[in-house]
């Protein structure tokens, strides 16, 4: 079975550019989290999808950024623009329940310069 | 203060030690997970537990509910288990995962 899968791995951009991060999730979950972390910083919640519908989206820093799940399958998140304090490591994770196990993605690494 | 505090935040020991990572929380949780993040990056999800101990191969975790503690064992440490080792509690109100900073953890042949 695959797992969960993030594309790109990494990401090179300048500020003021916009960036879209993938997420596939593992197949028949209908639970899909993002998290981020910044540099020197603990991994923090950014939201999630209960299939398409944002369940919470507490996390999102502001409003340049922008996540998706059409059809309750893949999600993307897009930054734009992108500033430097978005620099990190953008990791997605998915789980049949909310309940249950999350397992996760290798993350993107997004440096903005 | 963070709701989720790991300590050590370094740990170096000797191959074959016997190696405790600690994790305390300030909130109502509904489960404790400890996941496991190796150089490369991608993060692994090692236990998840709401109450009692659990067994992976040389692996135990425990968690008390009332001290609002959990730890994270190791036996027989190898170097292959040099990693960060992190706590995430999810919260009783909402299912967001909290994060702890991690625990890095080096073993020496």
């Amino acid at each position: 079975e695959a797992g969960v899968t993030q594309f790109p791995s990494h990401s090179v951009i300048e500020k003021g550019q916009t960036v879209t991060l993938r997420c596939d999730p593992i197949s028949g979950h209908d639970n899909l989290y993002w998290y981020r972390r910044v540099m020197g910083k603990e991994i923090k919640f950014l939201l999630h999808f209960v299939k398409e519908s944002k369940q919470d989206e507490s996390g999102m820093p502001n409003n340049r950024f922008l996540a998706e799940r059409t059809g309750g399958t893949y999600s993307t998140l897009k930054v734009q623009p992108a500033e430097l304090e978005d620099s990190g490591v953008y990791f997605c994770a998915s789980s049949p329940g909310t309940r249950e196990t999350q397992y996760f993605g290798p993350g993107t690494r997004l440096l903005v310069l | 203060k963070n709701e989720v505090e790991q300590s050590p935040q370094n740990l170096t020991a000797q191959e074959g030690e016997f190696i405790t990572i600690n994790c305390s929380y300030s909130v109502g949780i509904s489960a404790l997970h400890w996941l496991q993040q190796h150089p490369g990056g991608g993060i692994v999800s090692l236990f998840m537990l709401s109450s009692g101990k659990k067994k992976h191969g040389r692996l135990i975790a425990t968690i008390n509910i009332q001290e609002k503690h959990s730890s994270l064992h190791i036996t027989a440490s190898h170097p292959r288990d040099s990693a960060v080792y992190i706590c995430a509690v999810r919260s009783h109100s909402n299912y967001q995962l909290i994060w702890g900073a991690g625990t890095k953890l080096i073993i020496k042949p």
